[in-house]
Formats: structure tokens, sequence, C-alpha cells
């Protein structure tokens, strides 16, 4: 059964405390793993897809890893603008779960001043 | 920017009451997903469409809740009849099966209470 979990499951770090959120999955073939942002009120916000082991990808201060069974998402310098609950979800490639897209519990950071 | 319309964006209804969503993909999308989340479960998946037709509904309780594509820019999910634990807000996503680097991108959702 493909499954995604999240942790920690709350985050509270003092600006400019760096730090890591992790997603752990097991799916049947990975066709892509995103990572959301989601404000309260609000729809998710893609912020990534990461497709293969040892795939980054960085935008502002977050950057986005992949390995075979887990990724994470570093937090560089945070400022209270990144608090947010942060949602990662998976595709698979095939079977009979192919174009599900699986979302996590979700961690939710907060950044104090 | 384009963006996924949802509406209602708030509705109050009283159990046993018929209650439909609406959902308007970003033009050009063949790919449309229904969630729902609350507290308790976060993000559940209800339906998958690809192209309109339904790819998959297994998250969704047959007996009550029922979505569609009547065309390329609306997507439904009615729920008859409503009860209290459908109170949730149900977001709708759209995307690009060839194009999945871009991510799917969700609407603002319609928050449901059921009384």
């Amino acid at each position: 059964e493909d499954q995604v979990t999240q942790s920690p499951e709350a985050l509270r770090l003092q600006e400019g405390e760096s730090s890591s959120l992790n997603c752990s999955y097991t799916v049947s073939g990975l066709r892509g793993l995103f990572w959301y942002r989601q404000d309260p009120g609000k729809g998710p916000e893609f912020l990534f897809t990461l497709y293969s082991a040892g795939e980054e990808k960085e935008k502002e201060r977050l950057k986005a890893t992949l390995t075979k069974k887990e990724s994470f998402l570093h937090i560089t310098a945070p400022k209270p603008e990144d608090s947010a609950t942060y949602l990662c979800a998976v595709q698979a490639r095939g079977g009979s779960t192919l174009g599900r897209l699986y979302f996590g519990r979700g961690t939710q950071l907060t950044v104090w001043p | 920017d384009a963006r996924v319309t949802q509406t209602p964006r708030d509705k109050v209804t009283e159990m046993g009451q018929e209650v439909t969503m609406r959902c308007q993909p970003i033009l050009g999308h063949n790919t449309v997903f229904w969630y729902r989340q609350t507290m308790m479960q976060g993000l559940e998946l209800l339906a998958y469409f690809r192209n309109r037709a339904p790819l998959d509904d297994s998250g969704m309780p047959k007996d009550r809740f029922s979505a569609e594509m009547p065309d390329a820019t609306l997507a439904t999910l009615k729920i008859q009849p409503s009860e209290p634990r459908d109170s949730a807000v149900y977001f709708c996503a759209s995307g690009s099966e060839g194009g999945s680097s871009y991510g799917y991108t969700f609407g603002s959702g319609t928050r449901l209470t059921v009384v």
C-alpha cells in the first residue's frame, strides 16, 4: 500500500535557525514526489517536484532532496513568513494506483522572531 | 496568474440536503483531483479524472458522493444526502499530465458545514 509519513508533526524554530523536514514514502514505483506549502484558510501551493534519487531543487531558503525512501525539505535561515504547513505527496508510476496523488499529514512550521 | 476556481467558498447546510461543489480547472489542464481535508484525516483523495474520464473514485463513499466532469471547464462534486461527518474543506486541483514538473494547482477550497 502506498504511504507517505511526514515528521515532525510540528516544528518551532527561531528566526535564522536552520532545520529539515522529513517525508518517508512507500510507493510502487515513484513517478514524482511533490512538496507543497499551505497557509491557513488557503489551498496548498506547489513548491517542487522531484523525480529520482539524488535530485535536488532550490527556491529561496528552501531546498528539497530525494533518496529512494525519503525526501528532505531543508530550510536555511528561516524567517517568520516561512511559517506554514508543509505537505509532501507522492505519485505512483504504475499499477492499480497509477496517477493517484497521496499526501502526508504535513509538518506545521512556526518561525518566531 | 492562472488559477483553479472553486464555488461556493463557504456552504452551511442542514443534514439531509443535497450539496453541489463546483470547480473550474485551469484552461488546458487535463487532470483533475478532488480532495477532502479535515484536522483528523488530513488531505484525503476522493476522485481523480483525466481527460474528463473518471480514473479513480475509490476514496468516495459511493452511496452519497458523486463526481463528474460535464465538460473540460467544469468538475462537480455532489453529496446527497449530506451528513454532519461530511463537514470539511473540499479542494479541487488541476494539472497537466505531461507537465507534472509544474505540479498540480489547488483551488481555495469549499468549506462545508453540515448541521
